[in-house]
């Protein structure tokens, strides 16, 4: 599909497991992003790229490790999940010369 | 610390009304975008503003920049506006995202 999508839509898991959000567009972006949103934060920046084997720590990192061996694909990695990670991911990216983000349909995640 | 305040939090509008949407900033910023968030949880890009004034349809966004302010106009608001706006400032590669304001609109 055309566009940016992420995978899955909505996640259960347990503390101390791993989880795996995928993150894929289209477009040949070069700068991707990772977000998180909470009830009283907003959006917060996790981690971003920008571009293939580039990434960067946004403001809340911890306990996230991302990586980008391929332009389209920005997966994030929760090595050891906890409770305090439940919460909305949502994926973006913008092109090198642009201005606009593009957000994907975000992943719902719960950590019992 | 909050790099990005919104207000308000909430708003409560009949159809037809006038709606601003007020966005304050305290970093340098090459940028400051306004977002919607539907009900559904996507998020769409409106405006992005580095001076003056932008309109789309019934949507206006202005900032000032040595006030550090922007604000969103709803003229004429309609149920289907009822969304969460973010306001969001770029600081080189990195977004500062308000709160959101919560924009009902009621027939």
């Amino acid at each position: 599909d055309a566009g940016i999508t992420q995978s899955p839509r909505y996640k259960i898991t347990e503390t101390g497991r791993q989880v795996t959000l995928m993150c894929h567009q289209t477009w040949s972006h070069s700068y991707m992003f990772w977000y998180r949103q909470d009830l009283g934060h907003g959006l917060r920046l996790i981690y971003y790229s920008a571009a293939a084997d580039i990434t960067d720590k946004g403001e809340v990192p911890d306990g996230y490790v991302v990586s980008r061996s391929k332009t389209e694909n920005f997966p994030l990695t929760l090595e050891s999940a906890t409770r305090s990670q439940t919460s909305v991911y949502f994926c973006a990216s913008r092109g090198g010369g642009g201005e606009t983000q593009y957000f994907g349909p975000g992943t719902r995640l719960l950590v019992l | 610390k909050n790099e990005v305040e919104q207000s308000p939090q909430n708003l409560t509008a009949q159809e037809g009304e006038f709606i601003t949407i007020n966005c304050s900033y305290s970093v340098g910023i090459s940028a400051l975008h306004w977002l919607q968030q539907h009900p559904g949880g996507g998020i769409v890009s409106l405006f992005m503003l580095s001076s003056g004034k932008k309109k789309h349809g019934r949507l206006i966004a202005t900032i000032n920049i040595q006030e550090k302010h922007s604000s969103l106009h709803i003229t004429a608001s309609h149920p289907r506006d009822s969304a969460v706006y973010i306001c969001a400032a770029r600081d080189s590669n990195q977004f500062y995202f308000g709160t959101g304001t919560s924009l009902t609109v009621i027939p």
